[in-house]
């Protein structure tokens, strides 16, 4: 499976602030998807996030809230805009194999929202 | 509405037990499922597939699926303490959705 990194991989941030997450994938992929997993949470799908197209976001996820680029095959960046404490969370990107039903997880970043 | 159901735990084995962990999902549109380990404060990770209706072994994980009863469970024999962890299921629905949907996992303590 393919070794992902992300970036910070936690942070301390003020309201009303933002912060962009990297994900870093070390071969290509067509396929990226973000998560977020709010404390004693599952998963909950934020976006996913394919190369050559602009990103599909889940139903409550909206672009100005969560943009997200994608610039090559190797790389994405989720945004966290206008940050408040309900925002304080774990946020995760994937990379999926297949028809991306087999997905492979980074480490996550731990966010805390003041 | 596609879900995924999961009992949340504790549940509790001891050393050396075998270990249950079930699941159930609400739409025969998946063919694709999946057991994810997560330990506190790491990311899930990949253990174990199933496509076919049956079971699936690989060392001590054996994944079972029954599509007529919309049933996943997983086992994990001669548990270890080290097996302590929170266990995801997920089932893939294609098409149109093309997303992963997650229960909200269980969370298995092995006694030492």
């Amino acid at each position: 499976s393919a070794v992902i990194s992300q970036k910070p991989s936690r942070d301390i941030c003020q309201r009303g602030t933002s912060l962009t997450i990297q994900c870093q994938v070390d071969s290509q992929v067509t396929m990226m998807f973000w998560y977020r997993q709010q404390p004693g949470q599952s998963l909950t799908l934020i976006a996913t996030a394919n190369q050559g197209s602009e990103a599909t976001y889940e139903s409550g996820f909206v672009i100005d809230k969560f943009p997200i680029s994608r610039p090559n095959l190797t790389f994405s960046t989720l945004t966290v805009s206008n940050m408040s404490p309900e925002d304080s969370s774990i946020y995760l990107c994937s990379v999926g194999q297949g028809k991306g039903e087999t997905q492979y997880f980074g480490p996550g970043t731990r966010l805390l929202v003041l | 509405q596609k879900e995924v159901e999961q009992n949340s735990g504790p549940l509790s084995v001891p050393e050396g037990a075998i270990a249950s962990l079930n699941c159930t999902y609400s739409d025969r549109g998946s063919q694709s499922f999946f057991w994810y380990r997560q330990y506190s404060g790491k990311s899930p990770e990949l253990i174990m597939s199933i496509y076919s209706n049956g079971d699936k072994e690989d060392g001590r994980f054996t994944a079972q699926l029954n599509k007529a009863s919309q049933y996943v469970s997983l086992l994990i024999r001669d548990s270890q303490p080290s097996d302590s962890a929170t266990y995801l299921c997920a089932a893939f629905y294609g098409g149109a959705t093309n997303k992963l949907i997650f229960g909200t996992g269980t969370l298995l303590a092995v006694q030492p």
